[in-house]
């Protein structure tokens, strides 16, 4: 079973709308959960990391948090053409253990 | 502000030839090191991570190695590459051991 698993994709949305990312992850002891973008050829970058139950905010990008559904999204409001990349979930199991651990990522697509 | 640094960009290495890939980190102190490999269509793997000079730890076994020579400089080197190693190399670092940020990455292709 993978620790932390993606749908592939490709997602495809149309430009304004919302773009619902999700992510699973199989250890319950996980402290620490992120989302980065990555286009393609480059290295990814951090977006959004979130900690705690609930909802983080940051412009048009919204993470969630569900631990006890071991579960994590991210929500692109406003999507446009730019957000369409590959995003990736990584979770750290283990709080300062030094290590993260990556899905496969999700493709998105951006129709204008 | 801190900033990563990898080279070389691109490289075209026969199967057999050695490797090396540098990456220095600026503006931080004992951050922790990392270098992930992403395969075509696959996800990033943790090949070795580090948290100090000379401290190197290893999560998959195969013909590359890596050093840290200096605080803020982390080598991954083979002495015989092979067809399998070809990928997107990536440098990243944190400073707890939490949040992780890249380099602009490696791309490797051995023929």
């Amino acid at each position: 079973q993978k620790e932390v698993e993606q749908n592939s994709g490709p997602l495809s949305v149309p430009e304004g709308a919302i773009a619902s990312l999700n992510c699973t992850y199989s250890d319950r002891g996980s402290q620490s959960f992120f989302w980065y973008r990555q286009y393609s050829g480059k290295s990814p970058e951090l977006i959004m990391s979130i900690y705690s139950n609930g909802d983080k905010e940051d412009g048009r990008f919204t993470a969630q948090l569900n631990k006890a559904s071991q579960y994590v999204s991210l929500l692109i409001r406003d999507s446009q053409p730019s957000d369409s990349a590959t995003y990736l979930c990584a979770v750290n199991s283990n709080f300062g253990n030094e290590k993260l651990t990556f899905g496969t990522g999700t493709r998105l697509t951006i129709i204008p | 502000s801190q900033t990563i640094h990898q080279w070389p960009a691109t490289l075209v290495q026969p199967v057999g030839s050695p490797l090396s890939l540098e990456c220095t980190v600026e503006g931080t102190s004992n951050p922790n090191l990392y270098w992930y490999r992403q395969a075509a269509g696959r996800g990033l793997q943790l090949l070795f991570y580090s948290v100090g000079i000379g401290q190197i730890s290893s999560e998959v076994p195969q013909n590359l190695s890596a050093s840290r020579p200096q605080d803020r400089q982390f080598i991954l080197s083979s002495k015989k590459l092979l067809l399998s190693d070809s990928g997107f190399y990536l440098c990243a670092w944190s400073e707890s051991g939490n949040t992780i940020y890249f380099g602009e990455g490696s791309w490797l292709t051995v023929v």
